[in-house]
Order: C-alpha cells, then structure tokens, then sequence
C-alpha cells in the first residue's frame, strides 16, 4: 500500500487552468473507478471536491473536474481563483475496504 | 445533516494507548463505512483502516495492522479508533471520515480532528 504519487506543486495566475496528477498502479487507480479528490485549506478539515473520478458532489464549482487514464487520475481546475489556493490530495479505493491516498500537491494562485 | 464529532486533544507518553471517539449525528449510522485518516504536522493524509457499523468488521492498512483497533457501538452511533505502543511519529490529526455510500468509495463528511501529541 504505498501513497499515491502527486507533485509537490503546482501554480497558476486568476483564470488559468492547471491539473494535478495522481500516480497509483493497476491495484488501485487503475483497479477501480474510485478515485476521489479533497481540498485541504489551512487548520480546516479536507472537502471532499470530486468522487468516483469525474463526480463533483453537490456545491462543488463546476470549474473543478477530474479524469482517470489508466493508473494516473487528474483533477483540472479552470478559472483559477484566489480561494482555490490549498492542498489536495487524490484517495483511491484498494480494495477490501481499503485506501491509499497521495503525497498532496500544494497550489499556489500567483 | 450528518456531523462527526471527536473527542478532545490527547498527550501521551511514548509506550501508551489512545483511544479517539467519534459520535455520528444525522444519517444512518450503520449503512456508511467510517475510516480514520491521520495527518502528521507538516505531512499529508494517511488512512489507516475502516468499519463497517452495519458488520462490524474493520479492515486495516498493513503500516497499522496489529497496532490499531477500530470499533462501533451502535447503540451510541459512536466509532472508536485505539492506537498502542504510541511513538513519537504518532503524533498528528486524526480525523473520523464518513463514506459516501450509495455505490462510491469517497468520504462526504470528515470530523473535525483529533490531535493526538505522543511526546514524553
């Protein structure tokens, strides 16, 4: 069960798009369309932003949205705006009843 | 609406146990899978096992197997995670997470954290 592999970071200036990798294998990522993303800001609790890999949960701005090819999934972020700037961590399911998430990727807006 | 609600903020000798409760308000409580994820200062999320109210059966991360016990006591909609043998690396946030449920593997609600600091 190792982590995921994210990059470290990314930037972006307002109104740009960027798109965060997420690196797993054929036990997890690839295994399965589980593939989940959550924003973490500063002292606060992760959100939950995409799920089942393209997924956005009800409040989540339509300008998030995520993909899977093969053991890599993506999340993009179009329009970039000041309050986007935050962790995230992509999680996969591994199957029985387990998990692995990423290293997380730190986003910087410029 | 479904809140998680954690126990308050723990220090532990090097050695010990801690035992880290979350009480499920809202929802149902045995239909949704709760895990536990930790996240040391600094460092990124880490899940370390799962229940299943409705089963009661946990499942485990290899890096915890042996070392961590997760329960549920329905009658009080609480989930418990136990860690033993506490290091110093065991310090960190733990946070209770709630499945999505309804045929997705991702985790709508999250608790609001734990700190558990292991320091002699």
């Amino acid at each position: 069960q190792s982590a995921l592999t994210q990059p470290r970071s990314v930037s972006g200036s307002p109104g740009q798009s960027v798109t965060i990798s997420c690196t797993g294998t054929a036990s997890d990522v690839g295994g399965y369309n589980y593939v989940s993303w959550y924003q973490e800001h500063p002292g606060k609790a992760p959100r939950l932003m995409i799920y089942d890999v393209s997924q956005r949960p009800s409040g989540v701005p339509d300008r998030f949205s995520g993909s899977k090819s093969g053991n890599a999934a993506s999340l993009t972020i179009s329009g970039l705006q000041a309050e986007d700037e935050a962790d995230y961590y992509c999680c996969s399911y591994a199957g029985t009843y387990t998990f692995v998430f990423g290293g997380g990727t730190k986003l910087t807006v410029l | 609406q479904v809140q998680l609600v954690q126990s308050g903020a723990e220090v532990k000798t090097p050695g010990s146990s801690v035992r880290v409760s979350c009480k499920t308000s809202g929802g149902s409580f045995t239909s949704y899978g709760r895990s536990w994820v930790r996240q040391a200062p600094g460092q990124g999320l880490e899940w370390m096992g799962e229940i299943i109210p409705m089963f009661g059966t946990a499942y485990y991360a290899q890096k915890f197997q042996g070392r961590v016990r997760i329960s549920a006591d329905d009658s009080t909609n609480t989930v418990y995670m136990e860690l033993r043998s506490l290091r110093s690396d065991d310090t960190a946030v733990y946070y209770c997470v709630k499945e999505m449920g309804r045929g997705s593997r991702s985790f709508d609600y999250w608790g609001q954290g734990t700190l558990v600091t292991v320091s002699s």
